[in-house]
């Protein structure tokens, strides 16, 4: 089974208000990544868990937190949503960390920010 | 800055015809993937192309790599319908993050 899941697929937020997305994977991999994607725009990497070590990217450092309570579950916390925060996210897991291990996507959550 | 670049295109053609789509980027890479995105959908992985091959086939997909350009291609070969999608590539090496490319939207008509 090489399915990743998230939830929800569909978010409406409030300018200002918190946004808490999740993702579940079963294939018991040591890395997940949530990545921003807009419209006409490349898939962006945010950050990514390395076992229970989390990496943020630095252009986006303080704009996102993750949680990663167990191996299987990965969330994605934005703490006040700007209207700039509309996009597609989308979760991924690897076996390995980085790399040229296949990523496996979810279907994305669809957030609107109004 | 940038390590996978694609210039975003949309394209539209016939079942059964061939078409190809092409991925340049801005630095060493190791591997290039192609993942193909669905609607409704997340990336899938459909081909991956090492730095020592230039030429990679899987079923009607054929993916070519050119270092000293630093460009790769995707080929599909007697589209059909079902090969509705947008074509991502994405570039790394080893220890550092996949980048993507914009990607090209492709839309096969009966």
């Amino acid at each position: 089974d090489t399915t990743v899941k998230q939830n929800p697929r569909y978010k409406l937020a409030r300018v200002g208000k918190p946004v808490n997305l999740i993702c579940s994977q079963t294939m018991n991999h040591d890395t997940m990544y949530w990545y921003q994607k807009k419209p006409n725009q490349a898939p962006k990497l945010l950050l990514f868990y390395y076992d229970k070590i989390l990496n943020r990217e630095a252009d986006t450092f303080e704009k996102f937190q993750s949680s990663r309570p167990n191996n299987s579950f990965c969330s994605l916390y934005i703490g006040s949503a700007g209207l700039e925060y509309s996009a597609m996210y989308l979760c991924a897991s690897s076996r390995d960390v980085l790399g040229e291990d296949t990523q496996y996507f979810g279907p994305g959550t669809r957030l609107l920010v109004l | 800055s940038q390590w996978g670049e694609e210039n975003l295109q949309a394209l539209s053609i016939q079942e059964g015809e061939d078409v190809t789509m092409n991925c340049s980027y801005k630095t060493y890479t190791t591997v290039v993937q192609w993942y193909r995105q669905k609607s409704g959908k997340g990336p899938a992985l459909i081909i991956l192309i090492r730095s020592n091959e230039r030429e990679k086939r899987s079923g009607r997909l054929r993916a070519t790599l050119d270092t000293s350009s630093q460009s790769s291609s995707l080929s599909i070969t007697g589209t059909l319908a079902t090969d509705t999608a947008v074509y991502f590539c994405a570039t790394t090496s080893s220890g550092q993050k996949l980048v993507f490319g914009q990607g090209t939207i492709l839309k096969v008509y009966l």
